[in-house]
């Protein structure tokens, strides 16, 4: 079956240039999490959804940084006036959320590099 | 969550088994501790979950201590494809809508 996708696969921007980078999680997971990983570092939180809603923010290192989830399906995290330091791998997972053996068993997506020039 | 500690490195040869250790002292009675590797360039794997029973599966095993505040991560036989970083994770109720946090974890280097 299919698994959680993410674009682009690599993405590369200008300093102060927006991006976008989209998640499209396994169908029927409720739960949806963004992480992200700089070079030789362990996984960072970011936020994380159930259905539609985002409980849990804390992990969102600036206002430049948002997501959205729409359709309890497709999630976009948006990075507005990036910067170099945000050149990291973002990968996105998602889980069943409830129910079955392993509800919080995350599925993680391939990832989106993004290079801040 | 609670907080889980582990060991940053650790080798181990070719062929023999792999134990990586973490500590959770302050995992509450219902919480379960997932273990997830991560290979180089790639996302986080699954490798099995447990709650106070032992538990086997095609991956690994995993043994849990009687008060629960430390488990113990087993590869049977390592393989150089078992080179990865491997993580403890303690991620609040099961079933319960909790986010996972990653730590650093151990990064397991199996050498032949």
């Amino acid at each position: 079956g299919a698994g959680v996708s993410q674009s682009p696969s690599n993405k590369v921007t200008e300093k102060g240039k927006d991006v976008e980078l989209r998640c499209d999680p396994i169908s029927g997971h409720t739960a949806l999490y963004w992480y992200r990983q700089s070079l030789g570092q362990g996984l960072e939180f970011l936020i994380y959804f159930q259905g539609n809603s985002a409980p849990d923010k804390s992990g969102l290192p600036s206002d430049r940084f948002s997501a959205e989830r729409t359709g309890g399906s497709v999630s976009t995290l948006t990075i507005q006036r990036t910067q170099q330091e945000d050149s990291a791998v973002y990968l996105c997972a998602s889980s069943l959320g409830a129910g079955g053996p392993k509800p919080n068993e995350q599925f993680f997506g391939p990832g989106t590099r993004l290079t801040v020039l | 969550d609670a907080k889980t500690t582990q060991p940053p490195s650790m080798d181990c040869a070719e062929g023999r088994a792999a134990n990586l250790p973490c500590n959770h002292s302050t995992i509450s009675g219902n919480e379960y501790v997932y273990w997830y590797r991560q290979i180089h360039s790639q996302g986080p794997q699954y490798i099995i979950h447990g709650l106070k029973n032992n538990e086997t599966n095609e991956m690994a095993s995993l043994i849990i201590t009687e008060d629960r505040k430390s488990s113990t991560l087993i590869l049977p036989h390592a393989t150089l494809r078992d080179t990865a970083v491997y993580y403890c994770i303690v991620p609040g109720k099961a079933g319960g809508y909790q986010k996972v946090t990653f730590g650093t974890g151990t990064k397991l280097q199996v050498i032949p």
